[in-house]
């Protein structure tokens, strides 16, 4: 079964240091997107991006964030300068189309800030 | 803002003891999903429900969509180690088809 994949599974990086986090979709979905998810806490939606655009992006999704689809399969997230508070799991997800399709989940990104 | 309360917050039984979880929101929503999440995974879809007072199965898992749009409910006929995992729902505001999660239930069966 196709499935998202994301690296690196795991990634401690200094306060203050620049963080790329990435992505391989689904290869024939559309629409991607950046949940993050902090240890105990609930699943926060991030960014949604389509047609190598932002469709939609929580107020968590600020100038420290971007991200960017640079060929036709990796899908990134850039932390620019990392917090501690940016420690969590990010999980990166795609979908055929935007209603009525199940998206779909990578296996996380686990990102801790020291 | 809707609201999405999700009930037990954790839950601990023992093989073949039945359970139900709970989701609530605070307006109206047009459709539910129902996910669940092992440890260091992410959320894998279970079911959509969308019409009120809607039933899905599967397995022995059973989805109930409340007839006022409001309420969700997932019960776990004869639990069992397998089922272990966290149960989140999340629901799509109006304008948007991205979900939004619920804390989610955290649910250990012990064998």
């Amino acid at each position: 079964e196709p499935e998202v994949t994301q690296t690196p599974s795991h990634q401690v990086t200094q306060m203050g240091q620049e963080v790329i986090l990435r992505c391989v979709p689904i290869s024939n979905h559309l629409y991607f997107y950046w949940y993050r998810q902090i240890l105990g806490q609930k699943v926060e939606f991030l960014v949604s991006f389509y047609n190598n655009e932002i469709s939609e992006k929580s107020e968590i999704f600020d100038d420290q964030f971007s991200v960017e689809r640079p060929d036709g399969s990796n899908f990134t997230l850039k932390i620019r300068s990392t917090k501690l508070e940016d420690s969590a799991m990010y999980f990166c997800a795609s979908t055929l189309r935007s209603s009525g399709n199940t998206i779909y989940f990578g296996e996380g990104s686990w990102l801790t800030v020291v | 803002t809707q609201l999405l309360e999700q009930s037990p917050q954790f839950l601990s039984i023992q093989e073949g003891e039945n359970l139900t979880v709970y989701c609530n929101s605070s307006s109206v929503f047009s459709s539910l999903q129902w996910y669940r999440q092992e440890p260091g995974e992410g959320p894998v879809l279970l079911v959509t429900v969308v019409t009120g007072g809607e039933v899905k199965k599967l397995k022995r898992l059973t989805f109930q969509f409340g007839d006022a749009r409001k309420d969700s409910s997932l019960h776990i006929t004869a639990a069992q180690p397998g089922d272990t995992g966290l149960y989140l729902c999340a629901l799509r505001p109006g304008g948007s088809y991205i979900p939004t999660f619920g804390r989610g239930t955290s649910l250990i069966v012990h064998p």
